[in-house]
């Protein structure tokens, strides 16, 4: 089992619909949780972090369930700018790494 | 500006040749991490140090060589031993310590073999 999954997708939504994302962590000691947003031949960049309580910034809204060890991003009103993939990331603590997911691509259609 | 530098942006190399991609960073990050991406794949990590001259092996070091003489560099190595070169290098760093704290990446490189 690896140590993070995602959906496979590819998601294809239309302009203003609400697309959710999910993801699951195998290591039960994982501490830090992050969205990364990674356009086509770019670099992955921060989307936001994931806090236990669930945060929202704008049109994003992340949540985190550490009994079931999953994560979710939800999109509301979605943008042809959203078009991207996106990674979900665990971190074990102090001194790991960071493990990423192998992604889930969205795309927005006019 | 504070950032991660990757250089070059784009790398030919041909069979049989070592190369070295170049990565700095100005943020004062203890962590660096290097991890390998493939086309329509996650990332994969390779090698990462915690602090000056010390580094461990990712999940696919076979192939790679790395140095932390310095806490702002942190320079890549794909030897002629890695069988299957060509992929797209992240450089990332983050501070290391402090509790959930993101990674930052620089801009990549793409290398090809040919």
């Amino acid at each position: 089992r690896k140590e993070v999954e995602q959906d496979p997708g590819p998601f294809n939504v239309p302009e203003g619909a609400t697309v959710a994302f999910n993801c699951t962590y195998s290591n039960s000691a994982s501490q830090s949780f992050f969205w990364y947003r990674q356009d086509c031949r770019k670099e992955p960049k921060l989307l936001m972090s994931v806090y236990s309580s669930g945060n929202e910034d704008g049109r994003f809204t992340a949540q985190l369930n550490r009994a079931s060890q999953y994560i979710s991003l939800l999109i509301r009103d979605s943008k042809l700018s959203d078009s991207a993939t996106y990674l979900c990331v665990v971190n074990q603590g102090y001194g790991q790494n960071f493990v990423f997911g192998p992604g889930t691509r969205l795309s927005v259609l006019p | 500006d504070g950032g991660i530098t990757q250089s070059p942006k784009y790398l030919f190399r041909k069979e049989g040749q070592n190369v070295t991609l170049s990565c700095e960073q100005n943020l004062n990050h203890d962590a660096m991490y290097w991890y390998r991406q493939d086309p329509g794949q996650g990332l994969r990590l390779i090698y990462y140090s915690q602090i000056v001259n010390d580094f461990q092996k990712g999940d696919i070091a076979e192939g790679y060589s790395v140095s932390r003489e310095k806490k702002e560099s942190f320079p890549l190595t794909v030897t002629s031993a890695q069988k299957n070169p060509t992929a797209f290098y992240l450089c990332a760093s983050s501070p290391g310590t402090v509790a959930h704290t993101e990674a930052f990446f620089g801009q990549g490189t793409r290398l090809t073999v040919v």
